[in-house]
């Protein structure tokens, strides 16, 4: 999606810290959503954000700027089944067709 | 689970063939949507349905393509005289009206065409 930004891989350790950054046009923005997508299977729904601040799932957490046109998904205490890629996906132009990234590839090592 | 199913799982074709993919979604009252996914890149939207009427289609949904939601239920998705360009993952996603925005995804159908 060219609206949507995200970076396309990310590596971290077992057991540490990741915030993955995803960047959209404001432009009617309605909300954003966060999905995880192992390789082979369907994405699996993660968070969605329509209001400014951070929501804490788990060990999982998002965060939306609407004046910023910016959102992070942060991941704590690591694991490898966390290795995945991350779909960031908003609703843009005023549309509820939500637009996808291209996904951030997240490497999980030992 | 998210409770929406895609069948089938998985489909090899000949070039030239018909294929179709069912999606059968938690409920009828909701927007029900179908995305293509390659390797690599994110979903991609092919159109969506608001019960049973076809509201968006996208420019990737050429004349090859059509969508169906009879009575707002189950939808299929049906591609004509199949290129090998057609191989892709086919994601169907449901959004629960009165239930947030959230999207669900069903576990897709793979499609090779060989």
């Amino acid at each position: 999606g060219q609206n949507i930004d995200q970076p396309t891989e990310m590596t971290a350790t077992e057991g540490a810290i990741v915030q993955i950054n995803c960047t959209y046009q404001t432009s009617g923005f309605n909300g954003l959503f966060w999905y995880q997508q192992h390789a082979g299977e369907a994405p699996t729904f993660l968070s969605y954000n329509v209001l400014d601040g951070l929501e804490e799932k788990g060990r999982f957490s998002s965060f939306l700027s609407r004046s910023k046109g910016y959102s992070y998904l942060l991941l704590k205490e690591l694991q490898m089944k966390d290795s995945a890629s991350y779909l960031c996906a908003a609703f843009l132009g005023g549309s509820y067709i939500p637009t996808f990234g291209r996904g951030t590839s997240l490497i999980v090592h030992p | 689970d998210t409770g929406v199913s895609q069948d089938p799982r998985h489909k090899i074709t000949k070039r030239g063939q018909n294929v179709t993919f069912r999606c059968d979604p938690i409920s009828e009252h909701n927007r029900l949507y179908w995305y293509r996914q390659t390797l690599g890149q994110g979903p991609e939207f092919l159109t969506y349905f608001q019960n049973e009427a076809q509201l968006e289609k996208s420019r990737l949904l050429s004349d090859r393509f059509s969508a169906e939601r009879p009575k707002g239920s189950f939808s299929t998705l049906e591609i004509q005289r199949t290129e090998q360009g057609d191989s892709a993952m086919y994601l169907c996603a449901q959004q629960l009206l009165g239930n947030g925005n959230t999207i669900y995804f069903g576990e897709g159908s793979w499609l090779t065409v060989v």
